[in-house]
């Protein structure tokens, strides 16, 4: 079975510093990782996603994530926090079906001035 | 290109009433699934339409219910509404399925009362 845990609900950080939002999984088979970013009151956005090519991952908005397979991580970075990153971030894996996948709990990123 | 239009963006309902919510993909997306997002549960799985048929259905029961038409337009109906069906819920499309990465609408904010 899949799963997918974020490590923390709510991580704050000062604006210009690195950003670090864990995320661990679980899958049976090689899965597709995605992080997602909610503004308030807005829909999901996609920020990147991992499908088994280069395992160093970019994204919109200066993000990344590595997968690291001996570590069951997905975690997402961010060298300077902006104020507009503040949002829920959602990691998310895929289940064993094209059409299913699992939502993480999300992580609130604050971004203190 | 026009992203996922989810209609209305919210709604008051009564307990007891139906609803029916709407969703346009982005055109040429064949695949459309529902999430229904509260501060408790998180994002939970509702159902996912691939040309016009439903290719997975989460654990919600019967009063949930949806379909897609030949235009890929979707549509969410609940029967019977719980206080506890207050909630937003999202539409998100994609060309192929889930594991190819969403684009999500904005959403719809269901109260009941």
């Amino acid at each position: 079975a899949q799963s997918v845990t974020q490590l923390d609900s709510h991580v704050s950080v000062s604006e210009g510093t690195p950003v670090l939002l864990r995320c661990n999984y679980s899958s049976s088979y090689s899965p597709s990782l995605f992080w997602y970013v909610q503004h308030p009151n807005k829909g999901l956005q996609l920020l990147l996603k991992y499908t088994s090519a280069a395992t160093l991952v970019k994204g919109i908005n200066g993000f990344e994530a590595e997968f690291k397979k001996s570590e069951t991580s997905f975690h997402l970075t961010k060298p300077s926090a902006h104020m507009s990153d503040a949002a829920e971030y959602f990691c998310v894996v895929s289940a064993n079906s094209a059409s299913k996948i699992i939502f993480g709990s999300g992580t609130r990123l604050s971004i203190r001035p | 290109k026009a992203g996922v239009t989810q209609t209305p963006r919210y709604l008051i309902k009564t307990r007891g009433q139906q609803v029916t919510l709407s969703c346009s993909p982005i055109s040429g997306h064949r695949s459309v699934s529902w999430y229904q997002q509260t501060p408790g549960q998180g994002l939970q799985f509702l159902f996912e339409y691939f040309s016009e048929t439903q290719r997975n259905k989460g654990n919600f029961p019967g009063r949930f219910s949806g379909r897609q038409f030949s235009n890929s337009r979707s549509e969410m109906n609940v029967s019977t509404l719980e206080l506890g069906d207050s909630a937003l819920y999202l539409c998100a499309s994609s060309d192929r399925g889930a594991n190819y990465g969403y684009t999500f609408g904005s959403g719809t904010r269901l109260t009941v009362v």
